[in-house]
Order: C-alpha cells, then sequence, then structure tokens
C-alpha cells in the first residue's frame, strides 16, 4: 500500500521569500506523484506530477519539485513567493499504472505581506 | 468545458435526514472519484468508478452512505440517516481513467448535519 507524509501542517513564509514544502512517500512498488493546490472554497488543481524520467518537475506558477527515489521524497519549491500562493498543498502518490490518489494532510502556505 | 459540477454547494439538514449529493463528471471522462475532507481527517478517498462500476468502495465509512453512477454524466452520493459527524466538504473528481491522469476536482458540496 502506498502512504504520503507532509511533515508541516502550517508553513508561513514572507513575500517573495523562498518556501519548501516537505513530501516523503512509502511504496514497494513504482509510483506516479503528486502534488496539487487548494484554494479557500475551492477544489484541488493539479500543480505538478512526476511520472518517469527527469526528476525535475516543473508546474504551474513557478513551483517545481524533485522525486528523490533514495530518500522516498518529493518537496516542494519556489524561488519567491507571492500572496496568492497561499493555500494549502496536497502531495499525493498512485501506484504506476493506477489512478486511483492517496493524499498526505496537506500544507497551509500562509504568504506574508 | 464546464468542469466537474456538483450540487448542491452548501446543504443543511437535521440528524436523521437523507442527504443526497450530486456530481456531473467532465464529458468523455470514465473514471469518477468521491472525497471526504474534514479537518480532523484530511481528504479521504470515498468510493471510485470506472466506467460505472465501482471499483473500490472501501473508504465509504458505513452502511449509511451509498454511491450510484447510473450512466457517464451522472453519479450520486447518498447519506441516510444523517449524523453530525458527516459534516465536511465533499468533492467529486473526474479523469478519462488513463493511469496518472490529472483528476479533475468540482468545487465541493458542504454539508451541515446539525
Amino acid at each position: 500500500a502506498q502512504s504520503v507524509t507532509q511533515l508541516d501542517s502550517q508553513v508561513p513564509v514572507f513575500e517573495e521569500a523562498p518556501v519548501e514544502l516537505r513530501c516523503n512517500y512509502s511504496s514497494s512498488v513504482s509510483v506516479y506523484l503528486f502534488w496539487y493546490v487548494q484554494y479557500p472554497n475551492q477544489g484541488l488543481q493539479l500543480l505538478l506530477k512526476y511520472l518517469s524520467g527527469s526528476t525535475l518537475v516543473k508546474g504551474i506558477n513557478g513551483f517545481e519539485a524533485e522525486f528523490n527515489k533514495s530518500q522516498t521524497s518529493f518537496h516542494l519549491r519556489k524561488p519567491s513567493v507571492h500572496i496568492s500562493d497561499t493555500a494549502e498543498y496536497f502531495c499525493a502518490v498512485s501506484e504506476a499504472g493506477a489512478n486511483n490518489l492517496f493524499f498526505g494532510t496537506g500544507t497551509r502556505l500562509t504568504v506574508i505581506p | 468545458d464546464a468542469g466537474v459540477i456538483q450540487s448542491p454547494r452548501h446543504e443543511v439538514t437535521e440528524m436523521g435526514q437523507e442527504v443526497t449529493l450530486r456530481c456531473k463528471p467532465i464529458s468523455g471522462h470514465n473514471s469518477l472519484f468521491w472525497y471526504r475532507q474534514t479537518m480532523m481527517r484530511g481528504l479521504e478517498l470515498l468510493i471510485y468508478f470506472n466506467n460505472n462500476v465501482p471499483i473500490d468502495d472501501s473508504g465509504m465509512p458505513e452502511d449509511r452512505f451509498s454511491a450510484k453512477m447510473p450512466n457517464a454524466s451522472f453519479s450520486t452520493l447518498k447519506i441516510q440517516p444523517s449524523e453530525p459527524r458527516d459534516s465536511a466538504v465533499y468533492f467529486c473528481a473526474s479523469t478519462t481513467g488513463l493511469a496518472a491522469d490529472t483528476q479533475y476536482f468540482g468545487p465541493g458540496t458542504r454539508l451541515t448535519v446539525l
């Protein structure tokens, strides 16, 4: 079975500062990895996903994530955050070949002016 | 495309009443997922369908919950009888069914059971 751990439930950061949101997964099989974002009172939207190939994945809104197989991690980064990045971010994993996702508990990013 | 459509957006009901949540997936999508989101438990997968057939309902909390997908363009999640602990935001998501395809989420239904 797959599982996802998001170590930080809340991350406050000042505007224009860099941010890293951490995600670790466990699985006994090959996996696909995802980051979704949820803005207040909305559903989740895909930020980026890793399927195979290059371990550095670029997504929308200037976010990127790096897959590290040895550390079973898929941390999300942005070099300079904006007020509009304030949202909840979810890491998710699926077994390669499957289409159902297992979500982490989410990290609430708050960008401080 | 209008995206995934959920109705109602908000539902307030009294304990013991029946609640029906509705979802219209994106046209052409073959997989549909129902999730529940609460502060305590986060985002939980309740059930998902492929080609209108329930594939995994292990996340359905108990017999009070049931879900149907009578055709490719409509699904319902029913709670009967409802209890205060069912209060949550319920999301529907759809995808083409291909492995690793993006799940597209609806705006959610905020359910409050008094």
